[in-house]
């Protein structure tokens, strides 16, 4: 089973507006929690990742929002653009390397 | 550095045929891992090394599957028989040493396709 639950599956976003994308964990043990943007035919890259010891992180237009108490995490998009569309995947592990990803969720942004 | 270098990046055979797919790490990375994607399962870890050692390879599928790394810069991913399910893209992907923050790096995936 997926340890780690991701939504929505996709979502459409106008270009300036902000794409919200929602994880959800059980497992306590979890201390790493990355977020990877993938584009077609490419493989998946670490786009902004969080440890459990902040509630914010922001680099540039993207935002981490980490709840360790309802054991969520989200990632903000601000002023979406064009150039971020794409399938963007949470994942969560311990100790860095045994990553357990999400489903995904594929945004587009509209121009 | 060139990244991660996958190979095939497409390929296509006949069921029950033998596939071998192959990684190139990062120069300087002693973990890699090789994961697998499809549409109903997502991403999953198959297996992972460290140092050219299997450490957890709990998510290799079945028998069919094997992996090695028989030194610092080349890994194989066989799949022997090849069967239709088996069609996904194939990961390979590296990281430094365990110390925080070390990012892991993908290649850009082997598609392969069983028919």
């Amino acid at each position: 089973q997926q340890q780690v639950k991701q939504s929505p599956q996709s979502l459409i976003v106008q270009k300036g507006g902000i794409s919200i994308i929602n994880c959800a964990y059980e497992n306590t043990a979890f201390d790493y929690f990355p977020w990877y943007q993938q584009f077609p035919g490419k493989g998946p890259a670490l786009l902004i990742a969080i440890r459990p010891d902040v509630s914010e992180k922001k680099e540039g237009r993207f935002t981490i929002s980490f709840n360790k108490s309802a054991k969520q995490f989200s990632l903000h998009i601000m002023d979406s653009q064009p150039g971020d569309s794409a399938t963007y995947f949470c994942a969560a592990s311990i100790h860095d390397y045994k990553l357990s990803f999400g489903a995904g969720t594929t945004v587009t942004v509209r121009a | 550095d060139a990244g991660v270098i996958q190979s095939p990046r497409h390929e296509v055979t006949e069921m029950g045929q033998e596939v071998t797919l192959r990684c190139k790490p990062i120069s300087g990375h002693d973990y890699l891992f090789w994961y697998r994607q499809t549409m109903m399962r997502g991403l999953e870890l198959l297996i992972y090394f460290n140092n050219n050692v299997p450490i957890d390879d709990s998510g290799m599928p079945e028998d069919r599957f094997s992996a090695k790394m028989p030194n610092a810069s080349f890994s194989t991913l066989k799949i022997q028989p090849s069967e239709p399910r088996d069609s996904a893209v194939y990961f390979c992907a590296s990281r430094t040493g365990f110390n925080s923050g070390n990012t892991i790096y993908f290649g850009e995936g082997s598609w392969l396709t069983v028919v």
